[in-house]
């Protein structure tokens, strides 16, 4: 059974960086792309971006400016990296395994990241 | 991109009636690349429909999905207890990947 799991700080400061890494466990990284989703308190989902396991990459241009995906085979981990956060940003953080095509079948279990000073 | 619209934003029914969720594109969807997805409170999406009509894994069959181009549906066909969550469309058809607002399912 594959298995995600989100770490990364719970708290950042406004301008500063979120970074976040989502390790799979269960199965390898490899023949399939994964993504980086994220939900506002309250609100819906918002796709940020996905990798691909040999690195290529799509991003949404919403916040393309600001986003870097990567991905480390050896650890079977992939990150995010969001920077000069806002208010804005604070959100539950997801990553997921995309499966047939885009639809994505495992999620971890998201972790709150907050912007606030 | 794509902007998916659902109705209603709230469906108030009772176990073992029949619940129709609907998701309207503003434009086609490629390849109908459409999915639905349940979430109930504090935990993570789950995967019910790709494609527009293919039940994911482990998915029983009182779910359904139909439609094509813009219009899309997700049938329940008997309520139960476990099924009222809020609901979300998404399209891949096309980057970048776009969700809709969601439709809350509660029990009447």
């Amino acid at each position: 059974q594959v298995q995600l799991q989100e770490s990364g700080p719970g708290l950042v400061k406004p301008s500063e960086t979120l970074s976040l890494t989502c390790s799979v466990s269960g199965g390898s990284i490899t023949s399939y792309y994964w993504s980086w989703i994220r939900q506002p308190p309250g609100k819906g989902l918002e796709w940020i971006a996905y990798i691909y396991y040999s690195g290529s990459t799509s991003y949404n241009p919403s916040l393309k400016s600001r986003v870097t995906i990567s991905v480390d085979t050896s650890k079977n981990q992939f990150s995010l990296k969001l920077t000069s956060v806002t208010a804005a940003d604070t959100a539950v953080y997801y990553c997921a395994r995309d499966y047939g095509s885009g639809s994505h079948d495992y999620w971890g279990q998201g972790t709150l990241v907050t912007v606030s000073s | 991109e794509i902007v998916l619209t659902q109705s209603p934003g709230t469906l108030s029914l009772s176990p073992g009636e029949r619940a129709t969720l609907s998701c309207r594109a503003s434009q086609s969807v490629s390849s109908n690349y459409l999915a639905w997805y349940q979430q109930k409170p504090g935990q993570a999406p789950r995967l019910l429909i790709y494609g527009a009509s293919s039940r994911a894994t482990g998915i029983p069959d009182s779910f359904s999905g139909s439609g094509s181009g813009t219009d899309f549906t997700l049938t329940i066909s008997r309520l139960e207890p476990e099924d009222f969550a809020v609901y979300y469309c998404q399209q891949y058809g096309s980057s970048p990947y776009t969700f809709g607002q969601g439709t809350k399912l509660e029990i009447k």
